[in-house]
């Protein structure tokens, strides 16, 4: 079945440091990616999307790229902020209206 | 607008009790996901709806768990006899159509089983 693997966290970094979570897939056709965040004590929110190969998903200057030949879709700060410290989840659809299947989740701490 | 809510927003029972959480999605929107979010499992699929028929109720771990939407719109989740092992936050998420990707969530019951 499908499945999303993160990294392991927590992540602590001080401000402005270059964030960088990773996530890689196994699915069995052609999934969209998702980076969804959870601020403390807050929802869960789509922060970027990719829904085909080499697509770039960006928001907030998060970005993440939908790598098919590596099955990855790392997520990427130039300059992490304080506001930045929340839960992140990688996450897949098989196919457009279908179930998302999430990875583990990565706690990020940023100090400032 | 409004967003997705759910009632009530915490909610502790003792072993053995049935209990009921409910879900109302965005105005308008045809699709509605149940998750549970808990120690140790993650982020787990539970059931979509597709108006008012579920097309994908494999995520449901037992007999136990059921749900319904009535009206396209508002949906209940049932816990019957309820187990320490059921206890984590639920999350309501929804669409607002079928082959839309992005899923709207709402903020959670937390589920505590005495």
């Amino acid at each position: 079945g499908d499945s999303v693997t993160q990294m392991e966290g927590p992540v602590t970094l001080s401000e402005e440091a270059f964030l960088t979570i990773n996530c890689t897939y196994t699915a069995t056709g052609y999934p969209s990616l998702f980076w969804y965040v959870q601020y403390p004590g807050e929802g869960l929110q789509l922060l970027l999307k990719a829904t085909k190969a080499d697509d770039k998903g960006s928001n907030k200057g998060f970005e993440a790229t939908y790598r098919k030949e590596t099955t990855s879709f790392h997520l990427e700060k130039g300059s992490v902020q304080v506001s930045d410290s929340a839960v992140y989840f990688c996450a897949l659809s098989e196919t457009s209206g279908s179930r998302l299947t999430f990875g583990e989740g990565t706690q990020l701490t940023v100090n400032p | 607008g409004a967003g997705v809510s759910q009632s009530p927003s915490n909610k502790v029972t003792e072993k053995g009790k049935d209990v009921e959480l409910r879900c109302d999605p965005i105005s308008g929107h045809t699709a509605l996901y149940w998750y549970r979010q808990s120690l140790g499992q993650g982020l787990e699929f539970l059931i979509y709806f597709q108006g008012n028929s579920a097309p994908d109720k494999s995520g449901l771990p037992s007999d136990r768990f059921s749900a319904e939407r009535t009206g396209g719109s508002v949906s209940t989740l049932t816990i019957q006899r309820t187990q320490q092992e059921d206890s984590a936050v639920y999350l309501c998420a929804s669409s607002p159509k079928s082959g839309y990707n992005e899923q709207f969530f709402g903020p959670g019951t937390r589920l505590t089983v005495l």
